[in-house]
This record gives structure tokens, sequence and C-alpha cells, in this order.
């Protein structure tokens, strides 16, 4: 009965390689998004979707690339991995005029 | 744009007492709202509470309070009866009134807090 998942939790790879971080949310929600946790911990927002139409896009290299497939699924591709994307990828969602998010549990990329 | 401040980079406290985070905000919003989400060693983001800027009766959950102070942009999260269960990072977020580019979090830089026996 998970509420909003990611996969994987756990990702190490090496530069220069491409990776996918899965969300899907089972909440009914229509909006979802994409966070980034450096390792101050600080978060920033990256992307979001609603009804599968970006609608915030942030200053961010375009090697990110999410895709919304339908409603409930979020993913995040990231091309040509650098070191400075080791990072924690939080997923979250929220229905359009309500203004609660609700989080994934994080998925901790470490590129070597 | 929007930013948020958080003094406290790290604080302690004993169980069963009480404590207060504090966090400022900066914004020419008028309608906006307030959060402030818990992240224990799991990672897991817990939303802790929330406040809506045009109520000015501070949110309560259990032992959880703000003082929302909308005049000096001030939003403190007091946690009562600290418990160990309570240790985490705490961090204090914005949102805008409104949809689509409005909808999204800006975050503090968050607060350690640890629940000493």
């Amino acid at each position: 009965d998970t509420a909003v998942s990611q996969t994987p939790k756990y990702l190490v790879t090496q530069m220069g390689n491409d990776k996918s971080i899965k969300c899907e949310q089972n909440l009914g929600h229509d909006t979802m998004y994409w966070y980034k946790q450096d390792s101050k911990k600080f978060l920033k927002i990256m992307f979001s979707y609603n009804n599968k139409e970006l609608i915030i896009n942030e200053t961010v290299p375009n090697r990110f690339s999410p895709k919304s497939p339908d409603k409930a699924h979020l993913n995040l591709h990231i091309n040509s991995l650098e070191l400075g994307d080791s990072a924690v990828y939080f997923c979250a969602s929220s229905q359009q005029g309500r203004q609660t998010q609700y989080f994934g549990p994080g998925t901790r990329l470490l590129v070597l | 744009a929007q930013t948020v401040t958080q003094s406290q980079p790290e604080m302690s406290v004993q169980e069963a007492e009480t404590v207060t985070l504090s966090c400022t905000y900066d914004t020419s919003e008028s309608n906006y709202y307030l959060f402030w989400y818990k992240q224990p060693p799991s990672r897991q983001m817990i939303l802790v509470i929330r406040q809506e800027a045009y109520k000015q009766q501070n949110a309560t959950e259990n032992r959880f309070s703000v003082n929302f102070q909308k005049a000096a942009k001030s939003f403190s999260l007091k946690i009562s009866d600290s418990q160990l269960g309570d240790t985490a990072m705490y961090f204090c977020a914005f949102m805008k009134h409104g949809s689509g580019t409005a909808s999204k979090l800006t975050f503090g830089t968050g607060t350690r807090l640890q629940v000493t026996l």
C-alpha cells in the first residue's frame, strides 16, 4: 500500500553512464515532482508534471530528462552522468489545488 | 524569488523537554503556505505540519505546533514532550498560493535535531 514509490533505492554507477530512476504513485494525484537533495542536505525542485504536461523546469542541465507516461508515473533519465550528480533524488506527488506534497523514499545516486 | 532561512544548523533537546526550531522567509506574496517536514535517518520526508498564510490561528498537530508571525515572516516549530523518535532533520518550506508553476516547495537548509536521554 505504498503511496509514492521509487526504484531503485540505491544506484551506484560510473561517470559517463546513462541511468533512469522510476517513480510511481497510487494516490490518484495529478501532479508529480522531482527534487534533488545534495550532500549538504539542501533540497531543490527540478521538475514538475501536471497531467503528463511539464509545468516546472528549473535550471537543470539538459542531461536530465523527465518523462511522464501517465499521471501515476514520472521517470527521470540522466545522460552522461557526472560526479556532481551524486545526490538523493526524491519524487513527490500532490493533487492540483491541494498543497501537501507526499514524498517517495528517495533514490541515492552515487557516481564514481 | 522566495527564500527560506533556518539559522540553527543543529539543536539538541532532552527527552520530554520542549524545543523550538526557527524559520524565517522572504516573499512579496500575500497568500502562501508554510510547511515543516521531518527527515529521520531513514531518509523519508514526512510532513509534520502546514500553515495557510491567510489563517491567523497557529496550526497544531498533537505535540507539534507553530508560531506563525506573518508580519515578521517567521514560522517556528515547537515540539513538546520530545521523544527519541523526533530525532531527525527538520526542513521549513514555502509554497506560493496557486497552481502550476506556483506549486513548488522552496526549502530551508534544515535543522538537525537530536533528542537525548
